[in-house]
Protein backbone atom coordinates (compact mmCIF):
# COMPACT_ATOMS: atom_id res chain seq x y z
CA UNK A 1 0.00 0.00 0.00
CA UNK A 2 2.15 3.06 -1.38
CA UNK A 3 2.14 6.15 0.19
CA UNK A 4 3.05 9.21 2.44
CA UNK A 5 3.20 8.28 6.56
CA UNK A 6 3.70 11.34 8.58
CA UNK A 7 3.95 11.04 12.43
CA UNK A 8 3.11 11.74 15.30
CA UNK A 9 -0.54 12.83 14.08
CA UNK A 10 -0.65 15.60 17.73
CA UNK A 11 2.92 16.87 18.75
CA UNK A 12 3.20 19.42 21.73
CA UNK A 13 6.39 21.65 22.06
CA UNK A 14 7.50 23.24 24.83
CA UNK A 15 9.17 26.95 24.74
CA UNK A 16 12.28 26.55 23.77
CA UNK A 17 12.23 22.94 22.31
CA UNK A 18 13.37 21.80 19.69
CA UNK A 19 10.80 19.31 17.81
CA UNK A 20 11.43 16.83 14.92
CA UNK A 21 8.06 15.58 12.90
CA UNK A 22 8.88 12.85 10.54
CA UNK A 23 7.82 11.84 6.68
CA UNK A 24 8.15 8.87 5.33
CA UNK A 25 7.09 7.68 1.66
CA UNK A 26 7.10 4.57 -0.37
CA UNK A 27 6.17 5.82 -4.00
CA UNK A 28 9.95 6.29 -4.93
CA UNK A 29 9.47 10.07 -5.14
CA UNK A 30 12.56 12.16 -6.42
CA UNK A 31 10.82 15.44 -4.58
CA UNK A 32 9.24 15.57 -1.25
CA UNK A 33 8.29 18.95 0.20
CA UNK A 34 6.89 20.90 3.59
CA UNK A 35 4.02 23.38 4.08
CA UNK A 36 2.66 24.61 6.89
CA UNK A 37 -1.30 25.15 6.91
CA UNK A 38 -3.19 27.82 9.12
CA UNK A 39 -6.38 28.94 9.18
CA UNK A 40 -7.57 30.85 6.46
CA UNK A 41 -4.33 31.03 5.08
CA UNK A 42 -3.26 28.18 2.99
CA UNK A 43 -0.37 26.46 2.59
CA UNK A 44 2.85 28.10 2.27
CA UNK A 45 5.83 26.32 1.29
CA UNK A 46 8.93 26.09 4.33
CA UNK A 47 11.44 23.48 2.42
CA UNK A 48 11.29 21.20 -0.49
CA UNK A 49 14.06 18.44 -1.63
CA UNK A 50 14.33 17.82 -5.60
CA UNK A 51 16.69 14.60 -5.11
CA UNK A 52 18.27 12.89 -2.06
CA UNK A 53 21.21 15.22 -0.47
CA UNK A 54 19.74 18.27 -1.47
CA UNK A 55 17.23 21.08 -0.68
CA UNK A 56 15.93 24.47 -0.29
CA UNK A 57 14.13 26.84 1.44
CA UNK A 58 10.73 27.83 0.87
CA UNK A 59 8.87 31.08 1.83
CA UNK A 60 9.07 30.34 5.24
CA UNK A 61 11.80 28.72 6.31
CA UNK A 62 12.89 30.58 9.26
CA UNK A 63 12.95 28.95 12.80
CA UNK A 64 12.88 25.16 10.69
CA UNK A 65 15.25 22.69 9.44
CA UNK A 66 15.28 19.63 7.22
CA UNK A 67 17.12 16.80 5.72
CA UNK A 68 17.17 14.46 2.95
CA UNK A 69 19.57 11.58 3.67
CA UNK A 70 17.17 8.85 2.45
CA UNK A 71 15.02 9.02 -0.79
CA UNK A 72 12.20 8.01 1.37
CA UNK A 73 12.61 10.06 4.63
CA UNK A 74 12.42 13.91 5.06
CA UNK A 75 12.31 14.91 8.19
CA UNK A 76 11.57 18.51 9.40
CA UNK A 77 12.61 19.83 12.82
CA UNK A 78 10.90 22.87 14.51
CA UNK A 79 13.68 24.80 16.49
CA UNK A 80 12.74 26.87 19.02
CA UNK A 81 14.14 30.12 17.14
CA UNK A 82 10.19 29.64 15.90
CA UNK A 83 8.49 31.67 17.66
CA UNK A 84 5.06 30.91 16.32
CA UNK A 85 4.85 27.20 15.51
CA UNK A 86 1.61 26.07 16.41
CA UNK A 87 0.25 24.96 12.59
CA UNK A 88 -1.35 21.73 10.67
CA UNK A 89 2.04 20.85 8.75
CA UNK A 90 1.83 18.61 5.72
CA UNK A 91 4.61 16.58 4.00
CA UNK A 92 3.73 15.83 0.00
CA UNK A 93 5.90 13.93 -2.96
CA UNK A 94 5.84 14.33 -6.61
CA UNK A 95 7.77 11.90 -8.90
CA UNK A 96 9.99 14.61 -9.65
CA UNK A 97 10.15 18.68 -9.95
CA UNK A 98 10.43 18.93 -13.44
CA UNK A 99 6.90 18.40 -15.26
CA UNK A 100 5.21 20.88 -14.44
CA UNK A 101 2.23 19.01 -14.67
CA UNK A 102 3.08 16.52 -11.62
CA UNK A 103 0.56 16.02 -9.10
CA UNK A 104 1.84 16.25 -5.14
CA UNK A 105 0.56 13.30 -3.03
CA UNK A 106 -0.14 14.44 0.57
CA UNK A 107 0.16 13.14 3.94
CA UNK A 108 -2.05 13.21 6.39
CA UNK A 109 -0.48 15.44 8.83
CA UNK A 110 1.12 16.68 11.84
CA UNK A 111 -1.15 19.16 14.39
CA UNK A 112 1.52 21.11 16.59
CA UNK A 113 0.77 22.81 19.61
CA UNK A 114 2.54 24.91 21.94
CA UNK A 115 2.55 24.41 25.97
CA UNK B 1 4.71 36.31 -9.44
CA UNK B 2 2.13 33.56 -10.21
CA UNK B 3 -0.51 33.60 -7.82
CA UNK B 4 -4.24 32.37 -7.35
CA UNK B 5 -7.57 33.69 -5.44
CA UNK B 6 -10.18 32.28 -4.10
CA UNK B 7 -12.82 34.93 -3.56
CA UNK B 8 -15.08 33.01 -1.28
CA UNK B 9 -14.19 32.07 1.97
CA UNK B 10 -17.40 29.41 2.86
CA UNK B 11 -19.69 28.48 0.02
CA UNK B 12 -23.10 26.70 1.10
CA UNK B 13 -25.28 24.89 -1.13
CA UNK B 14 -28.76 22.41 -0.74
CA UNK B 15 -27.46 18.59 -1.68
CA UNK B 16 -29.06 17.93 -4.87
CA UNK B 17 -28.09 21.36 -6.42
CA UNK B 18 -25.49 22.25 -8.60
CA UNK B 19 -22.08 23.51 -6.92
CA UNK B 20 -19.56 26.47 -8.27
CA UNK B 21 -16.44 27.26 -6.24
CA UNK B 22 -14.42 29.80 -8.02
CA UNK B 23 -10.48 30.45 -8.75
CA UNK B 24 -8.82 33.32 -10.47
CA UNK B 25 -5.15 33.56 -11.03
CA UNK B 26 -2.66 35.30 -12.09
CA UNK B 27 0.38 34.27 -14.10
CA UNK B 28 3.24 35.00 -16.75
CA UNK B 29 3.02 32.25 -19.45
CA UNK B 30 0.60 29.06 -20.15
CA UNK B 31 -1.38 28.75 -16.67
CA UNK B 32 -0.71 24.31 -15.01
CA UNK B 33 -3.59 24.39 -12.32
CA UNK B 34 -4.63 22.26 -9.68
CA UNK B 35 -7.81 21.73 -7.48
CA UNK B 36 -7.39 19.80 -4.18
CA UNK B 37 -9.78 18.77 -1.25
CA UNK B 38 -9.05 18.32 2.01
CA UNK B 39 -11.06 16.12 4.78
CA UNK B 40 -10.91 17.86 8.51
CA UNK B 41 -7.37 16.47 9.64
CA UNK B 42 -6.50 14.95 6.58
CA UNK B 43 -4.17 15.80 3.53
CA UNK B 44 -5.14 17.35 0.50
CA UNK B 45 -6.12 15.07 -2.08
CA UNK B 46 -5.72 15.55 -5.85
CA UNK B 47 -9.25 16.52 -7.75
CA UNK B 48 -8.09 17.62 -10.99
CA UNK B 49 -6.19 19.79 -13.26
CA UNK B 50 -5.59 22.24 -16.00
CA UNK B 51 -2.56 21.70 -18.60
CA UNK B 52 -3.65 22.56 -21.58
CA UNK B 53 -6.63 21.22 -24.63
CA UNK B 54 -10.19 21.37 -23.20
CA UNK B 55 -11.08 23.91 -21.11
CA UNK B 56 -13.35 22.03 -19.54
CA UNK B 57 -11.83 19.37 -17.03
CA UNK B 58 -13.00 16.56 -15.60
CA UNK B 59 -11.81 15.19 -12.71
CA UNK B 60 -12.39 12.85 -9.62
CA UNK B 61 -15.91 12.42 -7.62
CA UNK B 62 -17.73 14.13 -10.68
CA UNK B 63 -16.05 17.46 -10.53
CA UNK B 64 -14.94 19.17 -13.18
CA UNK B 65 -13.54 22.44 -13.63
CA UNK B 66 -13.53 24.90 -16.15
CA UNK B 67 -10.89 27.04 -17.57
CA UNK B 68 -11.16 30.56 -19.11
CA UNK B 69 -8.53 32.46 -20.17
CA UNK B 70 -10.08 35.60 -20.86
CA UNK B 71 -11.39 35.71 -17.80
CA UNK B 72 -8.32 34.12 -15.87
CA UNK B 73 -10.38 31.91 -13.90
CA UNK B 74 -10.79 28.37 -12.81
CA UNK B 75 -13.66 27.45 -10.93
CA UNK B 76 -14.25 24.07 -9.87
CA UNK B 77 -17.52 22.39 -10.52
CA UNK B 78 -20.34 19.72 -9.99
CA UNK B 79 -23.65 19.22 -11.03
CA UNK B 80 -24.86 17.74 -8.43
CA UNK B 81 -23.75 18.40 -4.85
CA UNK B 82 -23.28 15.36 -1.90
CA UNK B 83 -23.36 16.03 1.60
CA UNK B 84 -20.38 13.97 1.63
CA UNK B 85 -18.53 16.60 -0.33
CA UNK B 86 -18.65 18.95 2.58
CA UNK B 87 -14.49 20.08 2.74
CA UNK B 88 -12.20 22.37 2.29
CA UNK B 89 -11.44 23.21 -1.52
CA UNK B 90 -8.04 24.21 -2.77
CA UNK B 91 -6.96 26.11 -5.83
CA UNK B 92 -3.77 26.16 -6.89
CA UNK B 93 -1.15 27.52 -9.87
CA UNK B 94 2.54 26.19 -10.28
CA UNK B 95 5.48 29.27 -10.18
CA UNK B 96 7.92 28.52 -13.03
CA UNK B 97 11.14 28.61 -11.86
CA UNK B 98 13.20 28.16 -14.90
CA UNK B 99 13.87 25.98 -17.80
CA UNK B 100 13.25 22.39 -16.84
CA UNK B 101 11.98 23.81 -13.45
CA UNK B 102 8.76 22.18 -12.62
CA UNK B 103 8.50 24.63 -9.58
CA UNK B 104 6.18 25.06 -6.89
CA UNK B 105 2.85 24.76 -6.39
CA UNK B 106 1.42 27.82 -4.95
CA UNK B 107 -2.08 27.31 -2.83
CA UNK B 108 -4.78 29.72 -2.58
CA UNK B 109 -6.41 30.92 0.75
CA UNK B 110 -9.03 27.77 1.03
CA UNK B 111 -13.30 27.57 0.37
CA UNK B 112 -14.56 25.71 3.21
CA UNK B 113 -18.09 24.02 1.03
CA UNK B 114 -21.03 22.79 3.35
CA UNK B 115 -23.67 20.97 1.64
CA UNK B 116 -26.70 20.65 3.56
CA UNK B 117 -29.43 17.97 3.24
Amino acid sequence: DGGITQSPKYLFRKEGQNVTLSCEQNLNHDAMYWYRQDPGQGLRLIYYSQIVNDFQKGDIAEGYSVSREKKESFPLTVTSAQKNPTAFYLCASSIDMRDRGEKLFFGSGTQLSVL
Amino acid sequence: AQSVAQPEDQVNVAEGNPLTVKCTYSVSGNPYLFWYVQYPNRGLQFLLKYITGDNLVKGSYGFEAEFNKSQTSFHLKKPSALVSDSALYFCAVRDIWGYNQGGKLIFGQGTELSVKP
